[in-house]
């Protein structure tokens, strides 16, 4: 296993509410990123959080929000629910060196299931 | 977004045989290539990381190769196990979008005894 846990596993929500997200990364690592894996599809990048900062941002709205805690834990937000927004979701922790390197390896947590019913 | 396809979607294969799973790729702007293994209800694991044109990497019997100029890789199972069954994911990272991982749907493969 990764050493990164998510938490819970499975979750049920009802449109409209807010729903939070835990992760807890590798030790060591200083970067947590956030994805989202719709039936079908490959995970889609939701954002990246480097030493508590936002990093880079997909294709998601404002009510997806994050934070990354000085131990490097993270939580992922959503706000307003909708029925789209039943996925799993991973988060996954890398180390990040400074400089441009694309190729850390990020080592995935097994995911938390969201139903939005 | 970056368009990535892997092929085919599904295999089945029986124990010993050897297989092996395209990912495609744009192949401008390439930064680097993610091979994930993912079996049901585990955490994605990583393969390997590939970089360099002509790059080829091998963990046991699972290697890969990878042609940046035209834009694929190949993974290949050799003497396919039942343990193997899993998805095998491909993910691709450039320079436009920073350490992001672009992943394509996932090849899902079953090794039957």
């Amino acid at each position: 296993e990764t050493g990164v846990t998510q938490s819970p596993t499975h979750l049920i929500k009802t449109r409209g509410q807010q729903v939070t997200l835990r992760c807890s990364s590798q030790s060591g690592h200083n970067t947590v990123s956030w994805y989202q894996q719709a039936l079908g599809q490959g995970p889609q990048f939701i954002f990246q959080y480097y030493r508590e900062e936002e990093n880079g941002r997909g294709n998601f709205p404002p009510r997806f929000s994050g934070l990354q805690f000085p131990n490097y834990s993270s939580e992922l937000n959503v706000n307003a629910l909708e029925l789209d927004d039943s996925a799993l979701y991973l988060c996954a922790s890398s180390l990040l060196l400074p400089g441009p390197d694309g190729t850390d390896t990020q080592y995935f947590g097994p995911g938390t299931r969201l139903t939005v019913l | 977004i970056l368009n990535v396809e892997q092929s085919p979607q599904s295999l089945h294969v029986q124990e010993g045989d050897s297989t092996n799973f395209t990912c495609s790729f744009p192949s401008s702007n390439f930064y680097a290539l993610h091979w994930y293994r993912w079996e049901t209800a585990k955490s994605p694991e990583a393969l390997f990381v590939m970089t360099l044109n002509g790059d080829e990497k091998k963990k046991g019997r699972i290697s890969a190769t990878l042609n940046t100029k035209e834009g694929y890789s190949y993974l290949y199972i050799k003497g396919s196990q039942p343990e193997d069954s899993a998805t095998y994911l491909c993910a691709l990272s450039d320079s436009n979008s920073g350490y992001a991982l672009n992943f394509g749907k996932g090849t899902s493969l079953l090794v039957t005894p």
